[in-house]
């Protein structure tokens, strides 16, 4: 079945470095994998998403990610974080259909 | 604002009450859905329309809940006879087909307490 497991539930930064949030990915074929944020008291916003077009993935804000097969592996990154980056962050996968499967979930703290 | 909205954004209730909860989907997305979420967790999926239709239906989704989308836009989740493992994240998501598919934007979320 598929499933995505983000392998740190909670990571801390300094401003100004980068941010490397972990998800690994179980799929029987290429799976569709997307990056949600959610910011407190706001609804859940697509960081970026990736459907085989390209291995690397540009998104919102600086945020990027890489699909590995050889890794099963979709990690989220950012060269340099700033602090409003503070929040909730959200691998996910979908079965081909509408359902979107969602991650644990991975809380992201900035250090000023 | 022409996002996905939801209301109320909080609720509060007995055990045993129920509850409506009420989400307007952005104006020209044709399918809407229902996603859960409990503290700690990631959202989980619980149904999906596409205009009226009522396509999918989770295991989560027990007899005491019901969804419905009357006219094809806006949609209601029912909550009867609340227990306290209702208390969540009630969260509502529309779509429309892209160049890459659906691609689901969510609404604020409405955040139910059964005491």
């Amino acid at each position: 079945a598929q499933s995505v497991t983000q392998l740190d539930s909670h990571v801390s930064v300094s401003e100004g470095t980068p941010v490397l949030l972990r998800c690994n990915y179980s799929s029987s074929y290429s799976p569709s994998l997307f990056w949600y944020v959610q910011h407190p008291n706001k609804g859940l916003q697509l960081l970026l998403k990736y459907t085989s077009a390209a291995t690397l993935v540009k998104g919102i804000n600086g945020f990027e990610a890489e699909f590995k097969k050889s890794e099963t592996s979709f990690h989220l990154t950012k060269p340099s974080a700033h602090m409003s980056d503070a929040a909730e962050y959200f691998c996910v996968t979908n079965f081909g259909n509408e359902k979107l499967t969602f991650g644990t979930g991975t809380r992201l703290t900035i250090i000023p | 604002d022409t996002g996905v909205s939801q209301d109320p954004r909080h609720k509060i209730t007995k055990r045993g009450q129920n509850v409506t909860f009420r989400c307007d989907p952005i104006s020209e997305h044709n399918r809407l859905y229902w996603y859960r979420q409990t503290l700690g967790q990631g959202p989980e999926f619980l149904t999906y329309f596409q205009n009226e239709a009522q396509l999918e239906k989770s295991r989560l989704l027990s007899d005491r809940f019901s969804a419905e989308r009357p006219k094809g836009s806006f949609s209601t989740l029912e909550i009867q006879r609340t227990e306290q493992g209702d208390s969540a994240m009630y969260l509502c998501a529309s779509s429309f087909k892209g160049p890459q598919g659906y691609e689901q934007y969510f609404g604020p979320g409405t955040r139910l307490t059964v005491t």
